[in-house]
């Protein structure tokens, strides 16, 4: 079973809009990794957070964690079209294994 | 390009044919990870290596599923007897050990699998 569960599952914005999409989790992680895919290619990393940490920007990316409710967000703000994509949350455990979930579809309307 | 690569990209294969896809990570990477991805879904962990060792596999990787790292370098995962549930994208990933168990995965594009 997948431990990661994005939510929502599909996500229409305008350009320029913010897109936030939540990552929920089952057990406890070493850390939480975020990856896009555009369709049909590979999956790209966006950013790394580790279980110490709440709070970590990239760019136009902020990822937040909170492990006592054991969860996780990605904000895309002032979004382009070409973040259109899907978006994944990884919870890595022991031996840095990677649960996905099912994914946040993002549509980013020009 | 040093990032990680997959052979083939996309096969095409019979039920009950027996298939193998390669995998070179990047090159001072000593973790590399096997997934499967369907459809829509997320990519799912079939197994992984710390060098040459095979440190887990998931229940997933049925008795037909077999995955070696012989010299701790590339990868190569065989399935036999291809079934039509088989079908999906196979990608693979590398990373670093060193430092904790912190270090971002790179992913290769994958091997598209269908099987007829």
């Amino acid at each position: 079973s997948q431990q990661g569960e994005e939510d929502p599952q599909a996500l229409s914005i305008q350009e320029g809009e913010n897109a936030t999409m939540n990552c929920s989790y089952k057990t406890s992680i070493n850390n939480l990794q975020w990856y896009r895919q555009n369709s049909g290619r590979g999956l790209v990393h966006l950013i790394l957070i580790r279980s110490n940490e709440r709070e970590k920007h990239s760019g136009r990316l902020r990822v937040t964690l909170d492990t006592s409710k054991k969860s996780s967000s990605l904000l895309i703000t002032a979004s382009r079209a070409a973040d259109t994509a899907s978006y994944f949350c990884a919870p890595a455990a022991a031996g840095n294994k990677l649960t996905f979930g099912g994914g946040t579809r993002v549509l980013v309307k020009p | 390009d040093t990032g990680v690569s997959q052979d083939p990209r996309h096969k095409i294969t019979k039920r009950g044919q027996n298939v193998t896809f390669r995998c070179d990570p990047i090159s001072e990477h000593n973790r590399l990870y096997w997934y499967r991805q369907t459809l829509g879904q997320g990519p799912e962990f079939l197994t992984y290596f710390q060098n040459e060792a095979q440190l887990e596999k998931s229940r997933l990787l049925s008795d037909r599923f077999s995955a070696e790292r012989p010299k701790g370098s590339f990868s190569t995962l065989e399935i036999q007897r291809t079934e039509q549930g088989d079908s999906a994208m196979y990608l693979c990933a590398s990373s670093l050990a060193s430092g904790g168990p912190y270090n971002e995965q790179f992913f290769g594009p994958g091997t598209r699998l269908t099987v007829l």
